[in-house]
């Protein structure tokens, strides 16, 4: 079964706006990963966080990790068309082989 | 660097005949991932090598899928006797070592008909 879930499934902004996606999972993880996805596409590494960190910043991306929650968020702001993809948290759990476990992701679509 | 590759990117075949897949990990990658991705859902894990070993298999791999990586380098994932539900994108990832993030090829889009 799937560990992670992302919410929303889907979100349509227009250019400019923030795009704020979450994902929650269910056991403890190791680090937990987000992915870009382009239709048709191979997947994109955006940013890891590990699970003793609270935050990350890459570009325009905020990435938030709570684990008391077990929740994170995909912060992109000022969003551009070129962002519309598929985004997919994927987590790895404590002591394993360090696959990925994706939930079904959010279809982001930005309107020019 | 430069990165994972899969081939074939497309492969259209009728159902009941073998496909195989072929995945060319990062060169010092020892960890190597087979993924499936069906429409709309996010990849499910396949299996995994560490270097030549094949340490894990998901449920999902049936007695049709074999994967294999010989000499720790390239993998290759075969499907036997190929049914529609095998219709998926089939993607394959590497990484260096436990924590590090993970490379993704572009993936191989089976067809099934």
């Amino acid at each position: 079964s799937q560990q992670g879930e992302e919410d929303p499934q889907a979100l349509s902004i227009q250019e400019g706006e923030n795009a704020t996606m979450n994902c929650s999972y269910k056991t403890s993880i190791n680090n937990l990963q987000w992915y870009r996805q382009n239709s048709g596409r191979g997947l994109v590494h955006l940013i890891l966080i590990r699970s003793n960190e609270r935050e990350k910043h890459s570009g325009r991306l905020r990435v938030t990790l709570d684990t008391s929650k077990k929740s994170s968020s995909l912060l992109i702001t000022a969003s551009r068309a070129a962002d519309t993809a598929s985004y997919f948290c994927a987590t790895t759990l404590m002591g394993g082989y360090n696959k990925l476990i994706f939930g079904a992701g959010t279809r982001l679509a930005v309107h020019p | 660097d430069t990165g994972v590759s899969q081939n074939p990117r497309h492969k259209i075949t009728k159902r009941g005949q073998n496909v195989t897949f072929r995945c060319d990990p990062i060169s010092e990658h020892n960890r190597l991932y087979w993924y499936r991705q069906t429409l709309g859902q996010g990849p499910e894990f396949l299996t995994y090598f560490q270097n030549e070993a094949q340490l894990e298999k998901s449920r999902l791999l049936s007695d049709r899928f074999s994967a294999e990586r010989p000499k720790g380098s390239f993998s290759t994932l075969e499907i036997q006797r190929t049914e529609q539900g095998d219709s998926a994108m089939y993607l394959c990832a590497s990484s260096p070592e436990v924590g590090a993030r993970d490379f993704f090829g572009q993936g191989t889009r089976l067809t099934v008909v």
